[in-house]
């Protein structure tokens, strides 16, 4: 099956951690996106990568950091810089480098600071 | 300034009823427009992708509609089910030369009683 895989669905962190949500994907898909989603608001873009080695930051990129050294991967870490980091965390990829192409998206993992 | 609002912000309707939710945006410049449907802990599914030169386009029970004159698009759902229940998602993306961006609304909360 294609498709995007996020790991692990639930997580726990307790403050002053840093924590690393998985994503990959194999659609061979080129850009690959993560967003956070709180509770009545939209989604909000953290950082995104169009091409292997390269990545830039979105709306809310404070306190997070991602690398993506192979097309497939794209993990983000929360680092203990993020004050808030209670959240839904979306990852999502697009064929072509364009965001304003479609979007599919991962079953997401939500973290919760303890 | 580049915002998408949803109305209304949540909605209980029986099952088999019609019902219709509601996206106004003021993004410029305008690329396409998707709605997406998100089940409760899960990644959004697009249901309906369209540019400024579609006026509706349908998925099953699922038709949105688009003017582009007055900047608002619908969803429309016919004859609900149980599994309708979910959020509603509209973006609207505004097209830049690099990548293009997605705004997000907030989405609209539907719940479908028997």
């Amino acid at each position: 099956d294609g498709g995007i895989t996020q790991s692990p669905k639930y997580l726990f962190r307790k403050e002053g951690q840093n924590v690393t949500l998985s994503c990959e994907q194999n659609l061979n898909h080129d850009a690959m996106y993560w967003y956070r989603q709180d509770p009545g608001q939209g989604l909000r873009l953290i950082y995104y990568s169009q091409i292997v080695n390269d990545f830039q930051k979105g709306d809310i990129a404070e306190g997070y950091s991602v690398s993506r050294e192979k097309k497939e991967s794209f993990p983000l870490t929360v680092t203990s810089a993020q004050k808030n980091p209670t959240a839904f965390y979306l990852c999502a990829s697009t064929k072509g480098p364009r965001a304003d192409n479609e979007q599919f998206f991962g079953p997401g993992t939500r973290l919760t600071v303890l | 300034k580049n915002q998408v609002e949803q109305s209304p912000q949540s909605l209980i309707i029986l099952e088999g009823k019609n019902c219709t939710l509601q996206c106004n945006y003021t993004v410029s410049p305008f690329s396409n427009l998707r709605w997406y449907k998100q089940d409760t802990g899960r990644g959004p599914v697009s249901l309906t992708i369209m540019t400024f030169s579609e006026n509706t386009k349908s998925n099953g029970r699922y038709t949105a509609t688009l003017d582009a004159d007055t900047k608002q698009s619908s969803l429309h759902i016919t004859a609900s089910q149980l599994s309708d229940s979910a959020s509603y998602i509209c973006v609207v993306s505004r097209f830049t030369s690099n990548t293009g961006k997605l705004i997000f609304g907030q989405g609209t909360t539907l719940q479908v009683k028997p």
